[in-house]
């Protein structure tokens, strides 16, 4: 159980195009999702958090207007990078988590996907 | 803002060598998670620890929350090729309501 899907897993476009990822809980309500940005070989860098229904909540640094979160139900999240430039090339990991009550919960992440843009 | 640092952020070892990652936090944690990255996957949830001072145990892989739940420790008994892999650490504060603060990860490599 537990599983977060990602559509898609790979994409590749060209600068000033935008892309829409997508995030989705198979077999859970997720009450909360996130949205992380991996570098080659470096940790989790945490852009968003967002709760069904609700906006989302950015971290310092990342841009609300270039990273549209639309968290439009319990099972489904996505992230749309508006604009897109090469400096945006990153692979985007979602994760999703339902509320248990007892502080921080287990987090089950999505395969990932990897962006390049040209 | 809350930091988890992890050390160290490489290591190699020789197949059925033990292997220990530690995680710190500059805050007190309500609880700390581990996840296993294999090379071009994604985070696999590993544990979850919440009490002060607790042990667990995965087969080979032994986890430990220090007393002040300010550190954490992950240990890998005679390891196995499949041990390959980056380790985080993800703390949790009480106030943060879902959100984890992931360390660095450490970057295991195992020669066969």
């Amino acid at each position: 159980g537990a599983v977060v899907s990602q559509h898609p897993s790979r994409v590749i476009c060209k600068s000033g195009t935008s892309v829409k990822i997508e995030c989705r809980s198979l077999d859970f309500q997720a009450t909360t999702m996130f949205w992380y940005r991996q570098f080659p070989k470096q940790s989790l860098m945490l852009m968003a958090t967002s709760n069904e229904g609700s906006k989302a909540t950015y971290e310092q640094g990342v841009e609300k207007d270039k990273f549209l979160i639309n968290h439009a139900s319990l099972t489904l999240s996505t992230l749309t990078v508006t604009s897109a430039h090469p400096e945006d090339s990153s692979f985007y990991i979602c994760s999703a988590s339902w509320a248990s009550g007892r502080g921080a919960d287990t987090q089950y992440f999505g395969p990932g996907t990897r962006l390049t843009v040209l | 803002g809350q930091q988890v640092m992890q050390i160290p952020q490489y290591q190699h070892v020789q197949e059925g060598e033990d292997f220990t990652t530690y995680c710190n936090s500059s805050t007190t944690l309500s609880n700390i998670q581990w996840y296993k990255q294999r090379p071009g996957g994604h985070p696999v949830f590993l544990i979850q620890l919440v009490k002060s001072g607790e042990v667990k145990k995965q087969k080979r892989l032994t986890f430990q929350f220090g007393e002040a739940k300010k550190n954490s420790s992950l240990h890998i008994t005679a390891t196995q090729t499949t041990d390959v892999g980056t380790y985080f650490c993800a703390g949790a504060l009480n106030n943060a309501g879902n959100m984890l603060t992931f360390g660095g990860g450490t970057r295991l490599m195992v020669k066969p």
